[in-house]
C-alpha cells in the first residue's frame, strides 16, 4: 500500500513570495492534515479536512495561508505571501477517519530567505 | 486549555536497556486517547502504538508498550532491549476527541542510543 505522498521535498524561497505544497493521501483515507514543524518544536496542527471538508483550521494563519482538498483526495497548501518565520517542515497526514491513526508523508522543508 | 507534557527534553540509554520516555495529557475529557510517534532525523513520523482510557490493558506493540496510568492521564512508552536504531525524537499526541479537545503533540523527547 502506498504511503502520503508530498512534493516537492525542498523549498528555498525569499520573503513575499508564495509557495504551494501538495499532498496525495493513501488511497480511501476520508481525513487528510497539514501540519507545521518548526525545528525543536512538536507539529502544530493548520488544517484538518474530512472528505473535503474543514473540521479544524483555528491555528491556520489565514492571511496568508490558505488550503483546499479537491474532490475529497489530494490537497494543496499555499503561503503568500511568504514570511522568515514561515521556515519550518509542512506534514502532511492522513487516517481512515477522525481520530484514527495518523500516518504521516516524508514533510517539505521550506527554508524562507 | 488542553496540553500535553513530555517531562525528558533528552534522554542517554545504553545500548539493550529499556526506557521510559514519560507523557501527561492535561484534559478535562473523560474519553480520550493517546499516540505515540518516533521521528528520525530524516523527518519522517512514525506511528508506534495507542491507548484509549477505555482499553482494559496496557498496550503493546512488539518492544514498545505502555504503562497507562488512567487516574493521572500518563502513558508512558516503554521501549525493551534498546537499539540504536531507536535514536530518534519521540512524540506523545492526542487525536482530539470533542469539539473542544483539539489535535495536538507533545514538544518531544531526543532519545540517543549509546553502543
Amino acid at each position: 500500500e502506498a504511503g502520503v505522498a508530498q512534493s516537492p521535498r525542498y523549498k528555498i524561497i525569499e520573503k513575499r513570495q508564495s509557495v504551494a505544497f501538495w499532498c496525495n493521501p493513501i488511497s480511501g483515507h476520508a481525513t487528510l492534515y497539514w501540519y507545521q514543524q518548526i525545528l525543536g518544536q512538536g507539529p502544530k496542527l493548520l488544517i484538518q479536512f474530512q472528505n473535503n471538508g474543514v473540521v479544524d483550521d483555528s491555528q491556520l494563519p489565514k492571511d496568508r495561508f490558505s488550503a483546499e482538498r479537491l474532490k475529497g483526495v489530494d490537497s494543496t497548501l499555499k503561503i503568500q505571501p511568504a514570511k522568515l518565520e514561515d521556515s519550518a517542515v509542512y506534514l502532511c497526514a492522513s487516517s481512515l477517519d477522525l481520530q484514527e491513526t495518523q500516518y504521516f508523508g516524508p514533510g517539505t522543508r521550506l527554508l524562507v530567505l | 486549555a488542553q496540553k500535553i507534557t513530555q517531562t525528558q527534553p533528552g534522554m542517554f540509554v545504553q545500548e539493550k536497556e529499556a526506557v521510559t520516555l514519560d507523557c501527561t495529557y492535561d484534559t478535562s475529557d473523560q474519553s480520550y486517547g493517546l499516540f505515540w510517534y518516533k521521528q528520525p532525523s530524516s523527518g519522517e513520523m512514525i506511528f508506534l502504538i495507542y491507548q484509549g482510557s477505555y482499553d482494559e490493558q496496557n498496550a503493546t506493540e512488539g518492544r514498545y508498550s505502555l504503562n497507562f496510568q488512567k487516574a493521572r492521564k500518563s502513558a508512558n512508552l516503554v521501549i525493551s532491549a534498546s537499539q540504536l536504531g531507536d535514536s530518534a525524537m519521540y512524540f506523545c499526541a492526542s487525536p482530539g476527541y470533542s469539539s473542544a479537545s483539539k489535535i495536538i503533540f507533545g514538544s518531544g523527547t531526543r532519545l540517543s542510543i549509546r553502543p
